[in-house]
């Protein structure tokens, strides 16, 4: 059910940076903002990104949210082996609903 | 520190009801919106449903919508998730988590998650 699509991996070398798109409607990532969510195996889902780009207390500076349009970003720089993870994009959706990502699983190399 | 425990995920049949609970704490519970989160064993997250600071206001993903209703009781600093007409495709973990805003919690940051309570639909 989910109306927000992700790539379903992404992967790099520690160090490198790897960006992990988006993509909406008009009716969520068009109207609303954008947060994001990383899920480290086998635990609750963490709040990472919100308001497209302000990053909750705690969360590395190397972890960095844009959005254009009915698109969204997430970037990773300086990729670390502990940053391993799935990533989750989400937004409300103007016909009153929440709606995630896809989900897109970072691996590094 | 805030905690969320969820509780009451078990094994239902088909056609069966169940009642999720999640306790909060660390946190004014009346202050927050709240929401029941899913995901299905090896699948992606799912938002399921969005319970207002007070109540007044909830909302549902279309899978169940007329089937499962949210409560609170800010007395209690407790959240609800009645399931009814249970079917296969509700077998998941169930996360119970905080919005990070007041009021009415159309933002979907959800800044703290229970560690979840499974739900399995099986005959």
């Amino acid at each position: 059910q989910s109306v927000l699509t992700q790539p379903p991996s992404a992967s790099g070398t520690p160090g490198q940076r790897v960006t992990i798109s988006c993509s909406g409607s008009s009716s969520n990532i068009g109207s609303n903002t954008v947060n994001w969510y990383q899920q480290l195996p086998g635990t609750a889902p963490k709040l990472l990104i919100y308001s497209n780009n302000q990053r909750p207390s705690g969360v590395p500076d190397r972890f960095s949210g844009s959005k254009s349009g009915t698109s969204a970003s997430l970037a990773i720089s300086g990729l670390q082996s502990e940053d391993e993870a799935d990533y989750y994009c989400a937004a409300w959706d103007d016909s009153l609903k929440g709606v995630f990502g896809t989900g897109t699983k970072v691996t590094v190399l | 520190e805030v905690q969320l425990v969820e509780s009451g995920g078990v094994v239902v049949q088909p056609g069966g009801s169940l009642r999720l609970s999640c306790a909060a704490s660390g946190f004014t519970f009346d202050d927050y919106a709240m929401h029941w989160v899913r995901q299905a064993p090896g699948k992606g997250l799912e938002w399921v449903s969005l319970i207002s600071w007070d109540g007044g206001s909830t909302y549902y993903a279309d899978s169940v919508k007329g089937r499962f209703t949210i409560s609170r009781d800010n007395s209690k600093n407790s959240l609800y998730l009645q399931m009814n007409s249970l079917r296969a495709e509700d077998t998941a973990l169930y996360y119970c988590a905080k919005d990070r805003t007041s009021g009415g919690g159309r933002w979907l940051q959800l800044d703290y998650w229970g560690q979840g309570t499974l739900v399995t639909v099986s005959s």
